[in-house]
């Protein structure tokens, strides 16, 4: 079984601060995503990385992919408010038979945002 | 519409009675899954649909019954469904094309609860 475990579990902050989410795993990937889901809705995707040690910025979001392709981490900088929700990394692999592109999903990071 | 539509949003349903979810996805993709989110736990993948042949069935209870009538819809018939059942039910697309990307944009989710 693949497993992906993030950390933290829950992170609460203060608005203007800096936080990194982890997503670490024994498996190797050929592609890791990174979704955001909020109360009542389904996730949604914010960037996938492919390449071993890619980093890639969406706004003040950075994603990193570990040179090994088995690990992930997102830094938000100056948290906001609006940043609040389920931060989901998923893994995928290669799939020699059968159809369809299956991921792993991760545990979760769940992150508040206070004023 | 735009994206994944999921219809109802919120179900409730006792233990004896039929209903079903439907998915339906308007980005020209030809993959279609249906995820399971229950509070605390991983997303768990239930079924997925490869060009309208079910490629996956994640051990998944004879009570969930899926349908994929064509690339743009999903069905999940639901018989005689236990408590442990509430949650929320994803349903995501994607382009089975490049499986390395793995690329899914899930449908905002069906609440479900079973009394």
């Amino acid at each position: 079984t693949q497993l992906l475990e993030q950390s933290p579990q829950f992170l609460s902050i203060q608005e203007g601060e800096n936080l990194t989410v982890y997503c670490n795993s024994s498996s190797v990937f050929s592609s890791l995503q990174w979704y955001r889901q909020e109360p009542g809705e389904g996730p949604v995707l914010l960037v996938t990385v492919v390449t071993g040690g890619e980093v890639k910025k969406l706004k003040r979001l950075t994603f990193q992919f570990g040179d090994a392709r088995k690990d992930s981490s997102l830094h938000i900088t100056a948290a906001q408010p609006g940043d609040t929700g389920l931060y989901l990394c998923a893994g995928a692999r290669r799939e020699l038979t059968g159809g369809g592109n299956k991921l792993t999903f991760g545990t979760g990071t769940q992150l508040k945002v206070e004023l | 519409e735009t994206g994944v539509t999921q219809t109802p949003r919120h179900l409730v349903m006792g233990m004896t009675n039929k209903k079903s979810l439907k998915c339906e996805q308007h980005l020209g993709h030809n993959a279609m899954y249906w995820y399971k989110q229950s509070a605390k736990k991983p997303l768990e993948l239930m079924f997925v649909y490869s060009l309208e042949e079910r490629v996956e069935n994640n051990s998944v209870p004879s009570r969930f019954s899926p349908e994929c009538p064509n690339s743009s819809h999903l069905f999940l018939h639901l018989h005689t469904l236990q408590p442990e059942d509430s949650a929320l039910y994803l349903c995501a697309s994607s382009q089975e094309q490049d499986r390395r990307y793995n690329e899914q944009f899930f449908g905002p989710g069906t609440r479900l609860t079973v009394l």
